[in-house]
């Protein structure tokens, strides 16, 4: 089957500029999330649809970035306007059924966005 | 606050040794750690997952162990390789279908 499908796959930009990137999860995946990775750490989690509903937000930075599922299968991630610490990798990954007690995540290769 | 911290940000092996590293956390209880594994330019991939009430678990080269009371989990590889060359990560799962990740630890077999 095909894996997460993520574009584009590397962008550089201005600060005050805005980005959007793209996802589309595998197939069947009714949970979708957005990761931040910095150079040297861990994804950190920004946001986690189930199906195109919102289940966590909390560590979105509201008021620059944006996010959304439409008809729950492909999504996208915005910046607006970015900062030079937007700088990282930003990953998606998705899950088969919610329910399922312990879900794997499967990730894409990911954007890595310079802000400069 | 909660936290999870990976032994090391690097680790050196020579090829054929056992490559050991180390999860601990605190103020978190995990149903679930997965390890995962992440390749220069590539996202994580999922290796192994051991729940709460499991002490260990294997998966060819591939070992896991997970003490609840020592808030601590050990991922070791067997007859280590330069293929094993990669950064580990330790995700806690809190049965809400999100994982936390540590920082990760960048391992480097050696020939």
């Amino acid at each position: 089957e095909a894996g997460v499908a993520q574009s584009p796959r590397y962008k550089i930009i201005e600060k005050r500029q805005s980005v959007a990137f793209w996802c589309n999860p595998i197939s069947g995946h009714a949970t979708l999330y957005w990761y931040q990775q910095i150079l040297g750490q861990g994804p950190k989690l920004l946001i986690q649809f189930q199906n195109n509903g919102v289940v966590d937000d909390s560590q979105l930075p509201k008021d620059r970035f944006s996010a959304e599922r439409l008809k729950g299968v492909d999504s996208t991630l915005k910046i607006q306007p970015a900062k030079l610490e937007d700088s990282a990798v930003y990953l998606c990954a998705s899950s088969p059924t919610l329910g399922v007690p312990a879900v794997i995540q499967y990730f894409g290769a990911g954007t890595r966005l310079s802000v400069l | 606050s909660q936290k999870i911290e990976q032994n090391s940000e690097a680790l050196n092996i020579q090829e054929g040794k056992t490559a050991t590293l180390t999860c601990n956390y605190t103020n978190y209880s995990p149903a679930y750690l997965q390890w995962y594994r992440q390749d220069p330019g590539r996202g994580p991939v999922f290796l192994l997952l051991i729940r709460e009430n499991e002490k260990e678990k294997r998966k060819e080269r591939l070992k896991v162990t997970f003490d609840t009371t020592l808030k601590q989990s050990l991922f070791h590889i067997t007859a280590s390789q330069p293929a094993d060359s990669a950064t580990y990560l330790c995700a806690l799962d809190r049965r809400a279908q999100k994982l936390v990740f540590g920082q990760g630890t960048r391992l480097t077999i050696n020939p």
